[in-house]
């Protein structure tokens, strides 16, 4: 079965603070899709980044990062130096080819809250 | 430009009726989902439509069906509300060779 784990229900840090979102995931496919999206306070699920799993480069972007490993089945979210701004639910999802070729839904882990105090 | 709009944002009505949200993507994808978000914030697939392909997560009860009128459009209609539907929808479209989901800015039903 395919499935998205995110451990971390909660997370509160300080402002400046580093924090890792860690996401674990499982599945049959060798051809797959991982995601990370962001859901602020007003509720709109905003997409932050896909990798592919023949790409385990990690990723940088600002203040954000990425470690895919897949020995490990993870996909895990780095924010350096939090600002209050990235308060928000954290959500890691899941996509797969299926049968045919066609693009699956995706799977999405329970999401980390991130609470980010000044 | 909105690119995945959903109407309306709010729907507040009394159980037992049948309500109906609307979908619109322009971004020329064939592919639309509807995900539903409960209380918990738990996200889960309700429908993909893809090439007039309807492929619907068993769970999903029948009072529930997508319609699409166009390849732009995928609407959602409720019959016979139940509290338990009380949630946030999200419509989503998905793009053909990247297979990023650009999602809709969600619609809080609430049933009384």
């Amino acid at each position: 079965a395919q499935k998205v784990t995110q451990a971390q229900t909660e997370i509160s840090v300080v402002e400046k603070e580093d924090v890792t979102l860690d996401c674990v995931y499982e599945t049959r496919d060798t051809t797959y899709y991982l995601f990370w999206y962001k859901q602020p306070p007003s509720g709109e699920l905003v997409f932050l980044i896909r990798r592919n799993s023949f790409d385990e480069q990690n990723e940088i972007s600002g203040r954000y990062s990425w470690n895919f490993q897949k020995s490990t089945s993870s996909f895990n979210f780095t924010i350096t130096a939090s600002q209050v701004v990235d308060s928000a639910v954290y959500f890691c999802a899941l996509s797969e080819r299926l049968l045919g070729g066609s693009q699956g839904n995706l799977i999405f882990g329970k999401g980390t809250k991130l609470s980010v105090k000044p | 430009d909105t690119a995945v709009s959903q109407t309306p944002k709010y729907l507040v009505t009394q159980m037992g009726n049948d309500k109906s949200i609307k979908c619109e993507q322009n971004l020329g994808h064939d592919t639309m989902y509807w995900y539903k978000q409960d209380s918990k914030k738990f996200l889960k697939i309700m429908f993909s439509y893809n090439n007039k392909e309807l492929i619907i997560n068993e769970t999903v009860p029948n009072r529930f069906s997508p319609k699409s009128p166009d390849k732009a459009h995928l609407n959602l209609h409720i019959n016979s509300l139940e509290l338990g539907d009380s949630a946030v929808y999200f419509c989503a479209s998905r793009t053909p060779t990247r297979d990023e989901q650009f999602f809709g800015p969600g619609t809080r039903l609430t049933v009384l």
